[in-house]
């Protein structure tokens, strides 16, 4: 069982929106703004896409963006693409460890 | 540029030991902890722990402590994760990966197969 809890799977046409959610509790999620989120290709190494809740590392498209309320935090991918068909993870940190979420895959049907 | 090297595939039987490098470049390595992370086939990212490569100090995760010893060479900039004790449940890739100051992993390194089997 992971810590943080995502969905398992969401889907999206292309063009829409969609929200990925990532619920801890108030010691991780919720009590740090250190949450960040990741996309995984099959068989490739995670990239990073959002640090401290919100932020966007240089070169990561503004489609993506974060956002957090109370234990849960939230990915959103605005004007989905067949290329963000993937798996995504976020992570927070907590008392000098990282937890994972299980991972959401994501289908652009 | 800024890059973490991995070690090649290792394949071990069940209770032996495998030790997986991490060797870093373009950048101080003393400056950020090294993560290690590993992914079962077809399942999530899981945190093994950290260590940080200035003092040395380490912290895992529940699941792993009295199974694994992570431990840093200055003079090359390469990290290392021992795991021993090995299981089939213990096959997947291993990652190290760079931590920043805002507690992200912003570089990650190829991925070492580990695949346990008799």
């Amino acid at each position: 069982q992971s810590a943080l809890t995502q969905p398992a799977s969401v889907s999206g046409s292309p063009g829409q929106s969609i929200a990925i959610s990532c619920t801890g509790t108030s010691s991780n999620v919720g009590g740090y703004n250190y949450v960040s989120w990741y996309q995984q290709y099959p068989g490739k190494v995670p990239k990073l896409l959002i640090y401290e809740v919100s932020s966007r590392p240089s070169g990561i498209s503004n489609r993506f963006s974060g956002s957090k309320s109370g234990n849960t935090a939230a990915l959103t991918i605005s004007g989905l693409q067949a290329e963000d068909e993937a798996d995504y993870y976020c992570t927070s940190y907590t008392n000098f460890t990282i937890l994972f979420g299980g991972g959401t895959k994501l289908t652009v049907l | 540029q800024v890059q973490l090297v991995q070690s090649g595939p290792e394949v071990k039987k069940p209770g032996a030991s495998v030790k997986v490098s991490c060797k870093a470049s373009g950048y101080t390595f003393t400056i950020y902890d090294i993560h290690w992370v590993r992914q079962a086939p077809g399942q999530g990212l899981e945190w093994i722990g950290w260590i940080n490569t200035y003092t040395g100090n380490t912290n895992y995760a529940r699941k792993f402590q009295g199974r694994v010893t992570m431990t840093t060479d200055t003079s090359t900039s390469t990290a290392y994760m021992d795991l021993r004790s090995l299981r089939s449940d213990d096959t997947a890739v291993f990652y190290c990966a760079r931590l920043t100051v805002t507690e992200a992993f912003d570089v990650w390194g190829q991925g070492t197969v580990v695949a346990v089997s008799s």
